[in-house]
Formats: structure tokens, C-alpha cells, sequence
């Protein structure tokens, strides 16, 4: 089954403390993003990558990396998370070339940062 | 810079009411347009789109038609029913914006039984 796949699914942490979140599409797609939905802002995109080795930032990137080594995966990195980085987070991507196609989204990350 | 505005919720309406969520944009050059559904606890799911003025975008009985003189991507549906509560979001992609995609702020939809 064609499908993006996040884990985990809902993560508690303490401010401060390292964490990644994966993401991984078995759909051979080139283009992958991160967005973060929060109540009354929307989704707003945190950083993308339009292939392997290649990332660039979004509109809220600060507090964030990423990185590409391999087609298929898109992990986001919190180095020090803070509270107001509590958040939904999703991955997604789409196929490559092609602004026209949709995105397939992954189911979510629920993040309290505490 | 490109954007995307719909008409804010909630929307509630008895089963096998008629469904009309509306969507507007700005954009330079020629963009497509998207439906997006999420259901509660799950991630958006592509509902339909268009990619060029005149296109209606079809599923699951929802249609949407990219109407280039009004700058519109209206969401409608005859018949809701009660599986189709959940929040509907606008977007676009492509045009001057390149690959990124603007969402709209979306739109919660309740169907009472």
C-alpha cells in the first residue's frame, strides 16, 4: 500500500531533550515536507526537500533540521525543543516534477513538549 | 505572494443537506487547486483538484470547479451525510509559487443525524 508512515504517533518530552521524528514513503516520490498544524494558524510548512541532499526551509523553520540521505526518508530533528514547539506535525510528499500532484500525507505526531 | 481564503466554520447541517464551502485565491500564473479532507485523529487526505480553468474535480460525490474569472474553487456536495463530518482545507500549488503549496485555514464540517 502506497503510504507515508510517521513515528511515533503521540510523544511526551521535557524541555530540552533531543528528539526525531521519522517519516518514510514507499512511493519513490522526490518531494517531501514537514508542516505543523496548530489551532487557529493552520499548517504552516516547516522545511521541504526536493530530493536526496537537497533541503531548504519553509516558512517556520527555526527550532528544526532535517535531512535527506535517502529518497524514502525525511526526519525531523528537534536539537533542544521548547514548549511552543507543542504541536501536530505531519509529513508529506508527492511525486517528482510535478506541482500539479497532491501531497500523500503521513497520520500525524502529536508533540507536548512539557 | 499567493494565498488562500475559506469561509471559516463551523458549518453544521442535517444529513442530506446540500454542501457548499467556499474558496477563493490569489496567485500569479496558473496554479492547481486541492480539496484536502481530515477526518478527526488522521492526517489530510487529497479529496480532489484541478489544474487548469474550467476543470471540476470529482470524489466520494464532493465536485469542485476551477473558476479562473471569480479566482474560485468552491467545495459542494448534494447529499452530506453524517461519515462526512470532518474539517475540509483549500490549497494550491505550482504557478509563480514552484512546488510549494498554501493552505487555507480550513473549514470544520458537522452532519447531524
Amino acid at each position: 500500500e502506497a503510504q507515508v508512515t510517521q513515528n511515533p504517533r503521540y510523544l511526551i518530552t521535557v524541555t530540552g531533550k533531543k528528539l526525531t521524528v521519522t517519516c518514510s514513503q514507499n512511493m519513490n516520490h522526490e518531494y517531501m515536507s514537514w508542516y505543523r498544524q496548530d489551532p487557529g494558524l493552520g499548517l504552516r510548512q516547516i522545511y521541504y526537500s526536493m530530493n536526496v541532499e537537497v533541503t531548504d526551509k519553509g516558512d517556520v523553520p527555526e527550532g528544526y533540521k532535517v535531512s535527506r540521505k535517502e529518497k524514502r526518508n525525511f526526519p525531523l530533528i528537534l536539537e533542544s525543543p521548547s514548549p511552543n514547539q507543542t504541536s501536530l506535525y505531519f509529513c508529506a510528499s508527492s511525486p517528482p516534477g510535478q506541482p500539479r500532484s497532491g501531497y500523500t500525507f503521513g497520520s500525524g505526531t502529536r508533540l507536548t513538549v512539557v | 505572494g499567493n494565498s488562500v481564503t475559506q469561509m471559516e466554520g463551523p458549518v453544521t447541517l442535517s444529513e442530506e443537506a446540500f454542501l457548499t464551502i467556499n474558496c477563493t485565491y490569489t496567485a500569479t500564473g496558473y496554479p492547481s487547486l486541492f480539496w484536502y479532507v481530515q477526518y478527526p485523529g488522521e492526517g489530510l487526505q487529497l479529496l480532489l483538484k484541478a489544474t487548469k480553468a474550467d476543470d471540476k474535480g470529482s470524489n466520494k460525490g464532493f465536485e469542485a470547479t476551477y473558476r479562473k474569472e471569480t479566482t474560485s474553487f468552491h467545495l459542494e456536495k448534494g447529499s452530506v451525510q453524517v461519515s462526512d463530518s470532518a474539517v475540509y482545507f483549500c490549497a494550491l500549488r505550482g504557478g509563480a509559487g514552484g512546488f510549494k503549496t498554501i493552505f487555507g485555514a480550513g473549514t470544520r464540517l458537522f452532519v447531524k443525524a
